[in-house]
């Protein structure tokens, strides 16, 4: 069964310092790997989708590496703001099927302080 | 606006009481996802419905039903309430097989005394 972990489950930086999520899962038979903001009582917005294919994926601020033979995804977020506090959570598919059985990680929660 | 809609936002309830969580997406999309999140765990699936009229189970089903009453509507309902059911409860849509999830509805809180 597919686990993926992130570590740590908090985080807090001043503002202006990068910040670096990581993510990893134990099964590297995976479509693709999708990164989620979750806003305190939000549910989850979309930041960035890793095909198995690429290595890295970027938005803006944001950069998120992928690494199949490590089981392992990074989320870089370049001069962090204080907007950028909230909770960060990755998930793949299920190795089984891509119906949607996304195995998510607990999430990293991100404080930026002023 | 378009997007997921989940009703009630919060609810109360007694241990045996009965509840439907309701929701509706207006993107027509063909995918919808039951998921439920507790403290310190990532988000669970509960059921999804691949397309109209099909329901299927996912990881932690177990006393859920759900109905996918049309294409834009996705119930979940809980008969006889537990305590282990207190959680966060949010639905997904999106558009098919493969597709990035981009819609969550904001979550239903619910209690269970």
């Amino acid at each position: 069964k597919q686990e993926v972990t992130q570590i740590p489950a908090a985080l807090s930086v001043p503002e202006g310092e990068n910040l670096v999520l990581n993510c990893s899962f134990t099964d590297s038979a995976i479509y693709n790997l999708q990164w989620f903001r979750q806003d305190p009582g939000k549910g989850l917005t979309s930041l960035l989708l890793i095909q198995s294919s690429q290595r890295e994926q970027t938005s803006g601020r944001l950069n998120a590496s992928l690494d199949k033979s490590s089981g392992r995804s990074t989320l870089y977020i370049a001069a962090s703001q204080p907007g950028d506090s909230a909770t960060y959570l990755c998930a793949v598919p299920t190795s089984t099927d891509s119906w949607g059985k996304l195995q998510f990680g607990a999430g990293t929660q991100v404080v930026v302080t002023p | 606006n378009a997007g997921v809609t989940q009703t009630p936002k919060f609810q109360v309830l007694k241990t045996g009481q009965s509840m439907t969580l309701q929701c509706a997406q207006d993107m027509n999309h063909n995918s919808m996802y039951w998921y439920r999140q507790d403290p310190g765990m990532g988000l669970r699936l509960i059921y999804y419905s691949a397309s109209e009229g099909t329901t299927d189970k996912g990881e932690v089903p177990n006393g859920y039903n759900v109905s996918r009453l049309n294409k834009r509507e996705f119930s979940l309902r809980l008969e006889s309430a537990a305590p282990s059911q207190t959680s966060v409860y949010f639905c997904a849509s999106r558009e098919g097989q493969g597709n990035v999830f981009k819609h969550f509805g904001d979550g239903t809180r619910l209690s269970i005394l």
